[in-house]
Order: C-alpha cells, then structure tokens, then sequence
C-alpha cells in the first residue's frame, strides 16, 4: 500500500482561477515533506520543502501547508496559468532521509 | 552550471540486452540516485548513493547495478533488460546535510524492452 497517497488523481480548471491539491501520508517517523511540479517529458523541479515544525510555505503562487497531527498536506495555486499545467506531487521523507515516499500525483490542466 | 543531466533520452532493447544510463552532475552533490517512474505510480527509489565509493539499495534493485567511482557519475546498468524493466528513469542528486536540501532531478531516460 502506497504511504503517500494524493487527490484529486486529475483536474481541470480555467485559468485564473485557484485550485487545492492534497496530500495524505501514513510514512512514520516524519522527517519532511516535499511538493514537486514535473512537466510533461520532463523531470520533477522542487517548489517547497517543509519540516515538522512548518505548517506553511509559499512559492510565489503555490502555497503549501501541513498539518503534521493528522497527517495531511495541501498545495493550493493562486491565479492559475497555463504553465501550470503539469502533475504535482507529493513526497515524504522519513527520518532516514534517504527514505523518500513519492505520491502518484495529480494531474492538473488549466484552460484558457 | 549544466545541472543534472542524463543519456540517452530514448532508448529501445531487446530482452536480455545489456545498456548503461549516464547520469553526471555538475554541483558537487554527495547524494545521487536512480528512481523509476511508471504510470499510476509514485516514483521508485532503484539504488541511491552517498559519496564515492559507496551505493546501496533502494525499494526496487532487482536487475540493476550501480557504481560510483566519482562524484560527478553514477551510471546505472541494466545486466539483461527484460519487459517489465520498460519505464521511465530519473536520476536525481542533492546535497547532504543535517537539514532537508533540494533535490535536482535529470531529464529522465525513456527505456522500452521489446
């Protein structure tokens, strides 16, 4: 069973307009959590990095927050644009930080 | 600075073919790693490295090797590819510290095994 589970699997939103991502974890003992955006045919870019002590991040237009107690995270986009489209995911790291848990991903398309 | 690059981008075996995936890195990374990346599914850690000289195993190993004998390379060789080998491969490096670092991902290698 996957420890890093994330939703919606796709999405699809005009541009403009703002969107939430989730993120549910069950990897224990929690060292961090990580957000990457990855394009098509491409290689995932880090947008934030967040420890147990962090409950919020931003990255220009992605903000992402944590909830360590229940074990949840989001990424929510401001004012989407078409670069934008590309899959979010969602890594977690154990405190043997070699460990590193990948979600699936959303998939998120913006329209004009 | 070039980043983490990767070669080739394409590549097409017959089962039981042998092939080597480069993987270099330019920032003076003590960490590299090899991850697969298949539809549906989260990213696999196949082996992963500290420094030179020294590698060990991810959640997938099985049919791959790897060496690191510099900083800078660590290429993953696939002995005798079979169809369930056919996936994406990303290599990845970061820096080693007592805080989490970014981690730098290549390009990523699509490989088909007929």
């Amino acid at each position: 069973k996957n420890q890093v589970e994330q939703s919606p699997q796709s999405l699809i939103i005009l541009e403009g307009k703002n969107c939430t991502l989730q993120c549910n974890y069950t990897v224990s003992p929690f060292s961090n959590l990580r957000w990457y955006k990855q394009d098509t045919g491409r290689g995932p870019v880090s947008l934030t990095i967040m420890t147990f002590s962090e409950n919020t991040k931003s990255n220009g237009r992605y903000t992402a927050t944590l909830d360590a107690d229940t074990k949840q995270s989001s990424l929510h986009i401001t004012a989407s644009q078409l670069s934008d489209s590309a899959s979010y995911i969602c890594v977690v790291s154990s405190y043997n930080n070699n460990d590193m848990r990948f979600g699936a991903g959303t998939r998120l398309t913006v329209k004009p | 600075n070039a980043g983490v690059t990767q070669t080739p981008k394409f590549q097409v075996l017959k089962t039981g073919q042998s092939m080597t995936l480069q993987c270099a890195q330019d920032m003076n990374h003590e960490y590299m790693s090899w991850y697969r990346q298949d539809p549906g599914m989260g990213l696999r850690l196949i082996h992963y490295s500290v420094g030179a000289g020294i590698t060990d195993q991810g959640e997938v190993p099985n049919g791959y090797n790897v060496s690191r004998s510099t900083t800078e390379d660590f290429p993953l060789r696939l002995l005798s590819a079979a169809p369930s080998q056919t996936s994406v491969y990303f290599c990845a490096s970061r820096v080693l510290a007592g805080v989490p670092e970014t981690q730098y991902f290549g390009p990523g290698t699509r490989l088909l095994v007929l």
